[in-house]
């Protein structure tokens, strides 16, 4: 099966700033992989899938990078709103679709 | 508006059985997979089992394979999961989930809001 591996597993960041999430798999996925969001509470939401392509909606401050075995999630500019957990998750294997173990932001 | 509406979780011994429903609205049901995807307390997401639009195929995480079946009826735009042997460790929210597209291989782009399940004596 492949493995997700997100870093770091925690991040502290201050409004405004430029965040990073790594997201790496054992192997090759080509672009077939997504990113979401997910608030205390509440379900995930979709924000990036195919590696680089925006969910409708979703603000332009994040993007999406990488193929093959390593992946980024960008917040260009942090906002109040982004306080979350961000999960990646590989979709080349229909038979299993794994998820990295998350990332919370959480406010400097 | 397109939306997911999970029901059915709830308290239930170890080794018993329980059905989770989830009932579509606003898209053509059948055209798409669907997916359910747990989250144990504290804890990340899992993906545990899925369907294609046309209910033909089916996949399951081994962690549930030959306890849980995943079963769609189209007529009824309803997604279901039946959990038989329950264990301790299946305690979780249970989520239904709306693939991209109709063959189980694409991203999660609508999810519904989640239904407690609890395994305990």
């Amino acid at each position: 099966d492949i493995q997700m591996t997100q870093s770091p597993s925690t991040l502290s960041a201050s409004v405004g700033d430029r965040v990073t999430i790594t997201c790496r798999a054992s192997q090759s996925i080509s672009s077939w992989l997504a990113w979401y969001q997910q608030k205390p509470g509440k379900a995930p939401k979709l924000l990036i899938y195919k590696a680089s392509s925006l969910e409708s909606g979703v603000p332009s401050r994040f993007s999406g990078s990488g193929s093959g075995t390593e992946f980024t999630l960008t917040i260009s500019s942090l906002q109040p709103d982004d306080f979350a957990t961000y999960y990646c998750q590989q979709y080349n294997s229909y038979r299993t679709r794994t998820f990295g173990q998350g990332t919370k932001v959480e406010i400097k | 508006e397109v939306q997911l509406v999970e029901s059915g979780g709830g308290l239930v011994q170890p080794g018993g059985s329980l059905r989770l429903s989830c009932a579509a609205s606003g898209f053509t049901f059948s055209s798409y997979a669907m997916s359910w995807v747990r989250q144990a307390p504290g804890k990340g997401l899992e993906w545990v089992s899925a369907i294609s639009g046309s209910g033909g195929s089916t996949y399951y995480a081994d962690s549930v394979k030959g306890r849980f079946t995943i079963s769609r009826d189209n007529s009824k735009n309803t997604l279901y999961l039946q959990m038989n042997s329950l264990r301790a460790e299946d305690t979780a929210v249970y989520y239904c989930a709306k693939d991209q597209g109709p063959d189980s291989s694409d991203a999660f782009d609508i999810w519904g809001q989640g239904t407690m399940v609890t395994v305990s004596s």
